[in-house]
């Protein structure tokens, strides 16, 4: 299985915006689900939110419901997780990862390399 | 929607076997069969290790199994070897196709 392919390392100031991408390939990229996850520095994972490329149906951890976007262009395989006003604690390491069935939400089997957000003033 | 609970740490020597649990609710760990383990090493992305409580990917060696009784999910790791020093994260499905991670475990061969 081919691993998913995360956009690079961000470095941004508090307020500003930023959306980071997550490509996949070798499979029908609009009949699986994506998630996001994230972790923090120096803690755990964290189930964000879901998103299935076929119709856009998306899901969030009420933790981040509102916080966050998750969106996807089936076009390009591409899933996408974006601010519109970054904070301080948004600092952590996300990954995009995605079952090896159709049409589950979970577990996931494959995942990104990982897209370091870094938010300093 | 609460993170499973975890031992923050667990050791054994060479050879040990160890268990972590996964506590969690009847809103999730104890509705669904849908538990699954995922093995993080540092620096590095998860790697999924045991799903819907038992099944293992292909790939991943027999000495890991997974369990479950009512709200509470099990990782063994028997044959305890250097390569399995880690975090463990369990993970369950949550309703409205949504999933909660645990807290994680850090495993210490000894």
């Amino acid at each position: 299985e081919v691993p998913l392919l995360q956009s690079g390392a961000e470095v941004k100031k508090p307020g500003e915006s930023l959306k980071i991408s997550c490509t996949g390939s070798g499979y029908t990229f609009s009949k699986y689900w994506i998630g996001w996850v994230r972790q923090m520095p120096g803690k755990g994972l964290e189930w964000m939110g879901i998103i299935y490329p076929g119709d856009s149906d998306t899901r969030y951890s009420p933790s981040f419901q509102g916080q966050v976007t998750i969106s996807a262009d089936e076009s390009i395989s591409t899933a996408y997780l974006q601010w519109s006003s970054l904070k301080a604690s948004d600092t952590a390491m996300y990954y995009c990862a995605r079952p090896k069935v159709d049409a589950s939400v979970g577990p996931f089997h494959i995942w990104g390399q990982g897209t370091m957000v870094t938010v300093s003033s | 929607q609460s993170a499973l609970t975890q031992p923050a740490s667990v050791s054994g020597s060479p050879g040990q076997s160890i268990t972590i649990s996964c506590t969690g609710s009847s809103s999730d760990v104890g509705t669904y069969d849908l538990v699954s383990w995922y093995q993080q090493h540092p620096g590095k992305a998860p790697k999924l290790m045991i799903y819907e409580v038992s099944r293992r990917p292909s790939g991943v060696s027999d000495r890991f199994s997974g369990s479950k009784s009512g709200n509470t999910a099990s990782l063994t790791i028997s044959g305890l070897q250097a390569e399995d020093e880690a975090d463990y994260y369990c993970c369950s499905y949550a309703l409205i196709n949504m999933e909660v991670f645990g807290t994680g475990t850090k495993v210490t061969v000894l």
